[in-house]
């Protein structure tokens, strides 16, 4: 079956210190992979995004999101962090022959900044 | 910007009861979806709709419906809410095709079936 793994459901990080929020995948083909922040009572908001190219991608608020083919990952990353960006982030994946490319999703994974 | 609106934050209705959430974009998008959040699950796809009439179950459509009269606007329906059903909500819009397109978000409405 296919499916999104985020394998921490929390990650505490110092601020100032880099992050990593983890990733991996199981789809058939070249999926396009994305990644999704949901801050406290808010909606999800779309951070980034891989088609094609460069396996690095940059997105809002200055986090970037690094493809790995051979070890199916899409890790998400920022040099350093803010108490800001403490929230619930997602990443998802739609396997390209998903009809109308639904979105299969990650369980997510809550980012704690500490000050 | 793309705009999702959804008609209620919050929603309290009772066992047995006909529940709509109505979910409202205004960027022209043909694909619309619903979603219900449940910590530990992340988000699971109930229905969607790719063009005005047009409907496809999602990975949980079971004592759901949906409608979608105008292209605009896309209802989800609970004929006779549940406990279990209790739940964020999530509406979601999307260009009309390409899977590079990503999704945008409705605020949520968080239902309590009592």
């Amino acid at each position: 079956a296919q499916s999104v793994a985020q394998p921490e459901d929390q990650v505490n990080v110092a601020e100032g210190n880099p992050l990593t929020v983890k990733c991996t995948y199981s789809v058939s083909g070249n999926p396009y992979l994305f990644w999704y922040v949901q801050y406290p009572n808010r909606g999800l908001q779309f951070l980034l995004k891989y088609i094609t190219g460069d396996n690095l991608v940059k997105g809002s608020y200055g986090f970037e999101a690094e493809f790995n083919k051979s070890q199916t990952s899409f890790h998400l990353k920022k040099p350093s962090a803010l108490v800001s960006d403490s929230a619930l982030y997602f990443c998802a994946v739609t396997p390209l022959e998903k009809s109308n490319y639904q979105l299969i999703w990650g369980a997510g994974t809550k980012l704690i900044i500490k000050p | 910007d793309v705009k999702v609106t959804q008609s209620s934050r919050y929603l309290v209705k009772r066992t047995g009861e006909k529940v709509f959430l109505e979910c409202v974009q205004d960027m022209d998008h043909e694909n619309m979806f619903w979603y219900r959040q449940d910590p530990g699950l992340g988000l699971r796809l109930i229905y969607f709709s790719y063009d005005v009439k047009m409907k496809e179950k999602g990975d949980i459509p079971e004592g759901y419906s949906v409608s979608r009269e105008k292209k605009e606007r896309f209802s989800l329906i609970l004929e006779s809410a549940s406990t279990n059903q209790t739940s964020m909500y999530l509406c979601a819009s999307s260009r009309p095709s390409g899977a590079s397109y990503e999704q945008y978000f409705g605020p949520g409405t968080r239902l309590t079936v009592t």
